[in-house]
């Protein structure tokens, strides 16, 4: 079983709606949960990063965490087409500084 | 403030040859973490250093390597590449923050090795 679990996708949504991108890890020791965007061709981004159980909100993002459910989920308000991107959710472990990453989800934002 | 900075950004090698991948972090941060990212498997964690010592390790062979000097640069070295070592090589930079929370990791813009 891999630390973090995604679907691939694609996930296709209409410019203007929200997108929902969903991410689960295996071990309940996980501290630290992260979303990174990754253009094709290019390094992933920090989007943000989620610590305590609830929701975190910046800017048209926003990070969920459900430690007991062992998800994480990122909700993107009024979706633009430069959104379009693979979505990486990860972890890191008991905060060791080292990251287990999921093999990521695939956006389309149709204009 | 400067990002972090990976040289070279592409490169071909011949299988058994070997190769040396450079990284410069965001100032001020002490700890580099690199890794390797394929179509099939995804990103994967290679190996962290911070002050100079490898703190964390992945599941890699003992052909890849790295090091740290004291101004927090790394250096990442594979040995005797084999075609499936093709990917980008990322370099990651983070405050320490060990055990505390608030590793936040920024990548590089990567290397991208092609063995043939």
């Amino acid at each position: 079983q891999k630390e973090v679990e995604q679907n691939s996708g694609p996930l296709s949504v209409p410019e203007g709606a929200i997108a929902s991108l969903n991410c689960t890890y295996s071990d309940r020791g996980s501290q630290s949960f992260f979303w990174y965007r990754q253009y094709s061709g290019k390094s992933p981004e920090l989007i943000m990063f989620i610590y305590s159980n609830g929701d975190k909100e910046d800017g048209r993002f926003t990070a969920q965490l459900n430690k007991a459910s062992q998800y994480v989920s990122l909700l993107i308000r009024d979706s633009q087409p430069s959104d379009s991107a693979t979505y990486l959710c990860a972890v890191d472990l008991y905060n060791f500084n080292k990251f287990y990453f999921g093999s990521g989800t695939k956006l389309n934002v149709k204009p | 403030k400067a990002g972090v900075t990976q040289t070279p950004r592409y490169l071909i090698k011949t299988r058994g040859q070997q190769v040396t991948l450079s990284c410069s972090p965001i100032s001020g941060h002490r700890s580099v973490s690199w890794y390797q990212q394929t179509p099939g498997q995804g990103l994967q964690f290679l190996f962290e250093y911070f002050s100079e010592t490898q703190r964390n390790k992945g599941n890699f062979p003992g052909r890849f390597s790295g090091r740290q000097f004291s101004n927090s640069r790394s250096e990442m070295n594979v040995s005797t590449l084999e075609l499936g070592d093709s990917a980008l090589y990322l370099c990651a930079s983070s405050l320490d923050a060990t055990g505390l929370g608030g590793n936040t990791i920024y990548f590089g813009e990567g290397s991208w090795l092609t063995v043939v």
